[in-house]
């Protein structure tokens, strides 16, 4: 079974440009997760999708951020403009269904986006 | 707010020692799940454990073992005989328990494991 994919798997771009990240979960898998690590710091909950819908989106950082997930598959994060604080690690992460208050379905990540903003 | 300390930035072994990296966590929550993570050179996050609040066993696993004590908020994670292989990043997560769904992690820095010959 293929695991989360990420493509691309770096990018440089200047400042003021625009970047699309994409992300391709475990297949089956209704949980999607964004995830920023900016250099030597934690890892940051950016955003989550249930499916096709954003389910929690608190942890994205301004409205440059746009996360989408058409059709509940695959999902992209755009930067636009990008500026050089966004530069980082972006991982994706995807779980399977929910499956009530018992159990909490492990995330399995992906190999990260890694973004340099000149 | 949920809090996740690893409070190691980087520790460096000779292969074949012990090393055991600290995780010290901050909830409300009475119902939580803390996990630990590795990052190898090659960059992804790969999954180690995950263990739920009212479960306390120590767990082991090969050379792998995690120490859970609720009373000190700590999850330990140990490496017996440690090798050259086991140099990476390790994470140290933390999720709250939300009814009827799925939940973002709350991760620590990382502590970067260095193991020489």
């Amino acid at each position: 079974e293929a695991g989360v994919t990420q493509f691309p798997s770096h990018s440089v771009i200047e400042k003021g440009q625009t970047v699309t990240l994409r992300c391709d979960p475990i297949s089956g898998h209704d949980n999607l997760y964004w995830y920023r690590r900016v250099m030597g710091k934690e890892i940051k909950f950016l955003l989550h999708f249930v499916k096709e819908s954003k389910q929690d989106e608190s942890g994205m950082p301004n409205n440059r951020f746009l996360a989408e997930r058409t059709g509940g598959t695959y999902s992209t994060l755009k930067v636009q403009p990008a500026e050089l604080e966004d530069s980082g690690v972006y991982f994706c992460a995807s779980s399977q269904d929910y499956l009530g208050l018992a159990e909490q379905e492990t995330q399995y990540f992906g190999p990260g986006t890694r973004l340099l903003v000149l | 707010a949920q809090k996740v300390t690893q409070a190691q930035t980087e520790i460096s072994v000779v292969e074949k020692e012990d090393v055991t990296l600290d995780c010290v966590y901050e909830t409300r929550d009475t119902t939580y799940y803390l996990f630990w993570y590795k990052q190898p050179p090659s960059g992804e996050l790969v999954f180690l454990i995950r263990r739920n609040s009212f479960d306390e066993q120590n767990e082991i696993s090969g050379r792998y073992s995690w120490n859970f004590q609720k009373s000190t908020s700590s999850f330990n994670f140990t490496i017996t005989a440690s090798q050259v292989v086991d140099s990476a990043v390790y994470f140290c997560a933390l999720s709250e328990e939300n009814t009827g769904t799925a939940s973002k992690l709350t991760f620590g820095t990382g502590t970067r494991l260095q193991v020489t010959l």
